[in-house]
C-alpha cells in the first residue's frame, strides 16, 4: 500500500490564524481525501481532493473555511482557515489506490485551537 | 439516511479473551464493508469484505460479512494488551465511505 506522509502531526494555534496541512504520497493515486475527526467521534469527510481542479466538499463543508490544493497526484494540502475551538480535531489525509481497494490514512494531524 | 452502527460502544477484557465486535449498516448501493483499528490518529486497515459468509482471517483476527442481515463482526481471540485500541467500522457506498462510531476496546493485563 503507499505510504502517506502528513504535517505537521499536532499543532497548537490560536484563534482566528489559519494552518495548513500536507500530505504527501510515495506513488500516484488517483482518490486522495481529508477526513476531520472530532473528539470523541468518528470520521467525518470533508472533502475529496481533485487533481488540477477544485476539491469535492461534503455538505457541512466549504471551500473558503477548508481551502484544499492538488497540485499534482502525490501532494495535497488542507488549510484550517480563521480557526475556533470547535475545530479542534483531528485531520486526516487517506488514498485509495483503486476502486476496489481499500482507503489508507497519512499519521493524521492533531489540532487544538485556543 | 444511510447509517453504520457498531456495538458495544466500549469494552474492558483481560489478556486472553476472546471478543466479539459488531456492525450493522442500512445503507443504499452497498459496495463493501472495511475494519479499521485506530491506536492513535491514524486508522489502520484490518480487511475489507465484499462477499457474504466468507471469513477473512489475519492471526487472531477474524472478520466476517452477511449481506442478508446486513452486519459483520470482528472476533479476536486470546487479545493481548496491544489490541487495545478503537475499532472502526466503514461501509463504502458508491465510492463514499461512512464511518461507525467505533468500539472503544481496553484489554487488561
Amino acid at each position: 500500500s503507499a505510504v502517506i506522509s502528513q504535517k505537521p502531526s499536532r499543532d497548537i494555534c490560536q484563534r482566528g490564524t489559519s494552518l495548513t496541512i500536507q500530505c504527501q504520497v510515495d506513488s500516484q493515486v488517483t482518490m486522495m481525501f481529508w477526513y476531520r475527526q472530532q473528539p470523541g467521534q468518528s470520521l467525518t469527510l470533508i472533502a475529496t481532493a481533485n487533481q488540477g481542479s477544485e476539491a469535492t466538499y461534503e455538505s457541512g463543508f466549504v471551500i473558503d473555511k477548508f481551502p484544499i490544493s492538488r497540485p499534482n497526484l502525490t501532494f495535497s494540502t488542507l488549510t484550517v482557515s480563521n480557526m475556533s475551538p470547535e475545530d479542534s480535531s483531528i485531520y486526516l489525509c487517506s488514498v485509495r489506490t483503486g476502486y476496489n481497494s481499500p482507503l489508507h490514512f497519512g499519521n493524521g494531524t492533531r489540532l487544538t485551537v485556543t | 439516511e444511510d447509517k453504520v452502527v457498531q456495538s458495544p460502544l466500549s469494552l474492558v477484557v483481560h489478556e486472553g479473551d476472546t471478543v466479539t465486535l459488531n456492525c450493522s449498516y442500512e445503507v443504499t448501493n452497498f459496495r463493501s464493508l472495511l475494519w479499521y483499528k485506530q491506536e492513535k490518529k491514524a486508522p489502520t486497515f484490518l480487511f475489507m469484505l465484499t462477499s457474504s459468509g466468507i471469513e477473512k482471517k489475519s492471526g487472531r483476527l477474524s472478520s466476517i460479512l452477511d449481506k442478508k442481515e446486513l452486519f459483520s463482526i470482528l472476533n479476536i481471540t486470546a487479545t493481548q494488551t496491544g489490541d487495545s485500541a478503537v475499532y472502526l467500522c466503514a461501509v463504502e457506498i458508491n465510492n463514499d465511505m461512512r464511518f461507525g462510531a467505533g468500539t472503544r476496546l481496553t484489554v487488561k493485563p
